[in-house]
């Protein structure tokens, strides 16, 4: 079965602070995906990677960056944060191939900005 | 762009019964890809259901069965024989076939409720 890890289930950070989310998958995808959950908002693409050192901005990438120095993992950062990036944060990966295959998520990690 | 909406943000059905959830999207393309998602509480995101634009046939997956009209750009979702188990978050996601992208586009999520 793939597995999809991510360092934190539960994160408080301050605002300012530089924060890191890690994602780690075992399975060799190619393709990986970070997300921003929230109520009433659904799921959002921050950043996505398909291959190492590769990365490509989602639909709300402001405020964060991303690194994927190997090929299993996928890390979010958070360069100064804010309160506003108080949030559910899933991180998902995929195989290039077949088109039709369905993204494997993390279990997420809540970060509170306090 | 694509869009997905779920216009029912909270369900709830009693355990046996059948429940239906609604999404509709919009989209210009001719093929793609459309998936049910449920997101247990606590829990990580697990794929329910699948369905291929091409296919006319509706996918079904055990008690879980979806009704896709692809000129009224609807996919619902109807579980049948609900259990307490199939209490959730569940997010209907459009990918489009093009291959120079695997993104998800999600809906806003239906929280649904199971009753004994």
């Amino acid at each position: 079965d793939v597995k999809v890890t991510q360092s934190s289930r539960y994160l408080v950070k301050r605002t300012g602070e530089k924060v890191f989310l890690e994602c780690v998958q075992d399975m060799d995808h190619e393709n990986m995906f970070w997300y921003r959950q929230d109520p009433g908002l659904g799921l959002r693409l921050i950043y996505f990677s398909y291959d190492v050192k590769m990365k490509e901005k989602g639909d709300i990438p402001e405020g964060y960056s991303v690194s994927r120095e190997k090929k299993e993992r996928f890390s979010l950062i958070l360069e100064s944060a804010s309160t506003n990036q108080t949030s559910m944060y899933l991180c998902a990966s995929i195989s290039g191939a077949p088109i039709y295959n369905e993204q494997f998520f993390g279990p997420g990690t809540r970060l509170t900005v306090l | 762009a694509q869009t997905v909406t779920q216009s029912q943000p909270e369900m709830s059905v009693q355990e046996a019964e059948t429940v239906t959830l609604s999404c509709t999207y919009d989209t210009s393309e001719s093929d793609y890809y459309l998936f049910w998602y449920k997101q247990p509480p606590s829990r990580q995101m697990i794929l329910v259901i699948r369905q291929e634009a091409y296919k006319q046939q509706n996918a079904t997956e055990n008690r879980f069965s979806v009704n896709f009209q692809k000129a009224a750009k609807s996919f619902s979702l109807k579980i049948s024989d609900s259990q307490l188990g199939d209490a959730a978050m569940y997010f209907c996601a459009y990918r489009s076939s093009s291959y120079n992208t695997d993104k998800l586009i999600f809906g806003t999520g239906t929280r649904l409720q199971v009753f004994p």
